[in-house]
């Protein structure tokens, strides 16, 4: 059982295209985060959500603490943004974290 | 940049042996966490410290062991090694001891390979 599902597993985008990435998790959280990977290894922290809605530059995050879920959008995409995208969640004990199993984004110029 | 430094880049190793992976939070960050990323297992939380006192403790293993320094830099030990221990060891810092107001940043890791 995994207490964090992401989806799609894979996306390919052509260049320009908006793209939608969804999260879902079953356990309470006190925090939810957005993590890019690039092929290189490196991981960035894009967002940590509690609530609401959050933006930076072309990304955006929403999050439903009702219906347990999050959306990751990106707006006029580029093949930089070609990467794994990782949702992960910390209890609301704040003792784990749980991460999500990545969607791997390729954007076609 | 995050500015949070792990060394080494990459380590090899054989099976039985110990290792010690080391990580400089960002200036000003007092808390400290340690992740692992398999091929099989995707990224797991092993364990945070917060100003040289262990925090949370995720699914760290008992061969495993961490502490954090007065200078807040910290060490994560690894015995005994198994070949399934091979993977990605990230550590990442935050300014307080929760995420809720703390965002994260992640050192670019230690390669750990086991042979």
């Amino acid at each position: 059982k995994n207490e964090v599902e992401q989806s799609p597993q894979n996306l390919t985008a052509q260049e320009g295209e908006f793209i939608t990435i969804n999260c879902s998790y079953s356990v309470g959280i006190s925090a939810l985060h957005w993590l890019q990977q690039h092929p290189g290894g490196g991981i960035v922290s894009l967002f940590m959500l509690s609530s609401g809605k959050k933006k930076h530059g072309r990304l955006i995050a929403t999050i439903n603490i009702q219906e347990k879920h999050s959306s990751l959008h990106i707006t006029a995409s580029h093949p930089r943004d070609s990467a794994v995208y990782i949702c992960a969640v910390r209890s609301g004990t704040g003792n784990q974290f749980y991460f999500g199993t990545g969607t791997s984004l390729t954007v076609i110029p | 940049d995050s500015g949070v430094t792990q060394t080494p880049k990459h380590l090899i190793t054989a099976t039985g042996q110990r290792v010690t992976l080391r990580c400089s939070p960002r200036s000003g960050d007092l808390s400290v966490y340690w992740y692992q990323q398999s091929l099989d297992q995707g990224l797991q939380f092993l364990i945070q410290y917060y100003n040289g006192e262990e925090r949370a403790k995720g699914n760290i293993l008992e061969r495993f062991s961490a502490q954090q320094f007065p200078d807040l830099h910290s060490e994560l030990n690894l015995s005994s090694l198994e070949l399934g221990d091979s993977a990605l060891y990230f550590c990442a810092s935050s300014v307080g001891h929760s995420s809720y107001n703390s965002p994260l940043h992640f050192g670019n890791g230690t390669r750990l390979t086991v042979t």
